[in-house]
């Protein structure tokens, strides 16, 4: 069974501090996502990698950042951590697929619910 | 662009009842379609999918047609439980968009009394 897991399940950090979320998926994936859920909004892309050392921009990405540096793991970074950033994280990862992994399911790990105070 | 719609919940229906979760889409090119449910504490997980229209997707007594005229993909299921009471998430993936994006609809909480 594919497994994707996340560092924290509950984390809570102040304004101003540098907060990084992790994210480890055991398939060899090359596809992973962060996304945040809140509610009435749904999920919103924050970023996505297709590769080590890549990265690309979603929805949502003022305010984040990410690094890339195995293919397992995939980190969000929040620079400086703001109230509006209070959320539940959601990581997941897809395999590829000829022509894209666009038709693939989405593995997600169980989140992190960050507060931020 | 690309968007998902699905009804707002919650939904509460007593066990055994019949349910629907409308979900309709605006997509440029030939999407995929998803169904992913959350269960209390967990994350994502697929229920099931539909990559070409006319399509069903089936899992767990849960269906759902690709239905390209209606630009539409609505969960039924016969007989609920009230083991399904969760959020169920719509999604799509558009090839034609050229990236690896998904687009989720804002969820449908489902509560199943007994």
């Amino acid at each position: 069974d594919v497994k994707v897991t996340q560092s924290s399940r509950y984390l809570v950090k102040r304004t101003g501090e540098k907060v990084f979320l992790e994210c480890v998926q055991d398939m060899d994936h090359e596809n992973m996502f962060w996304y945040r859920q809140d509610p009435g909004l749904g999920l919103r892309l924050i970023y996505f990698s297709y590769d080590v050392k890549m990265k690309e921009k979603g929805d949502i990405p003022e305010g984040y950042s990410v690094s890339r540096e195995k293919k397992e793991r995939f980190s969000l970074i929040l620079e400086s951590a703001s109230t509006n950033q209070t959320s539940m994280y959601l990581c997941a990862s897809t395999p590829p697929l000829a022509g894209g992994p666009i038709y693939n399911e989405q593995f997600f790990g169980p989140g992190t619910r960050l507060t931020v105070l | 662009g690309n968007s998902v719609t699905q009804m707002e919940g919650p939904v509460t229906l007593s066990e055994e009842a019949f349910l629907t979760i409308n979900c309709t889409y605006t997509a440029t090119g030939y999407p995929s379609l998803f169904w992913y449910v959350q269960y209390p504490g967990e994350g994502l997980q697929l229920l099931l999918k539909a990559t070409k229209a006319d399509d069903k997707g089936s899992n767990k007594g849960f269906e759902a047609t690709y239905r390209k005229e209606t630009t539409s993909f609505h969960l039924e299921k016969g007989s609920v439980q009230v083991s399904d009471s969760a959020v169920y998430f719509c999604a799509l993936s558009d090839r034609a968009s050229g990236t690896y994006k998904y687009i989720f609809g804002t969820g449908t909480r489902l509560k199943v009394l007994a």
